[in-house]
């Protein structure tokens, strides 16, 4: 069975554009969540969608948007960016929203010049 | 709000030799879940253990056990005949056992252990 995959793998992008990431969870799991890693902020949340709903958000400001498909992929967006944006973002899914075990892709490595 | 802390930014030990990684908390909730995840150079996080609250014994997964003091709200991990492969940054996690809080993983800031041949 295929793992968590998130493409693009790497991406640049200057201050001001908006970038799209996509996740596709693991045949049959219905929850993805996104988290953004920083050297100085660590893990963060960002949101959590499942049956195309989001069932919960982090507090991050309202240029990150998210959204989940039927087929349970879901692509994340940020517009306006910023020099701050540029982080690895991560993509996790489960089997439903009260499964607790998250699996992991191995993120998209956003740089922002 | 729920915080974690990893009070150790690097660690090292010796090929074949047990390592504890320290991980403490913060919650007022009663009903949670506890994590350990490997982040290795491929930057994935893998899941190496997990423990319920409501469990009193430790959880064991071969060669990685952990020590969870719920009153003491600490959470180490132990890992026994260490391997050069456990090299990466290791993270610990809370999530809460409420249903609007599912899939929402509260970590601490990492541990870098280093494995010496």
């Amino acid at each position: 069975k295929a793992g968590v995959t998130q493409t693009p793998r790497y991406l640049i992008k200057t201050r001001g554009q908006q970038v799209t990431l996509s996740c596709s969870p693991i045949s049959g799991h219905r929850s993805v969540s996104w988290y953004q890693q920083t050297p100085g902020q660590g893990l963060q949340f960002l949101f959590e969608y499942f049956s195309e709903t989001q069932r919960n958000k982090g507090n991050f400001p309202g240029r990150f948007s998210g959204r989940q498909f039927s087929n349970s992929r879901s692509e994340m967006n940020v517009s306006t960016l910023e020099l701050g944006d540029s982080a690895l973002y991560l993509c996790a899914s489960s089997l439903s929203w009260a499964n607790e075990k998250l699996f992991f892709g191995s993120g998209t490595q956003l740089s922002v010049l | 709000a729920q915080t974690v802390t990893q009070s150790q930014p690097e660690m090292s030990v010796q090929e074949a030799e047990t390592v504890t990684l320290s991980c403490t908390y913060d919650t007022s909730e009663s009903d949670y879940y506890l994590f350990w995840y490997k982040q290795p150079p491929s930057r994935q996080m893998i899941l190496v253990i997990r423990q319920e609250a409501y469990k009193q014994q430790n959880a064991t997964e071969n060669r990685f056990s952990v020590n969870f003091q719920k009153a003491a709200k600490s959470f180490s991990l132990k890992i026994s005949d260490s391997q050069l492969g456990d090299a990466a940054m290791y993270f610990c996690a809370y999530r809460s056992d409420r249903v609007q809080g599912a899939q929402k993983l509260v970590f601490g800031q990492g541990t870098r252990l280093t494995i010496n041949p």
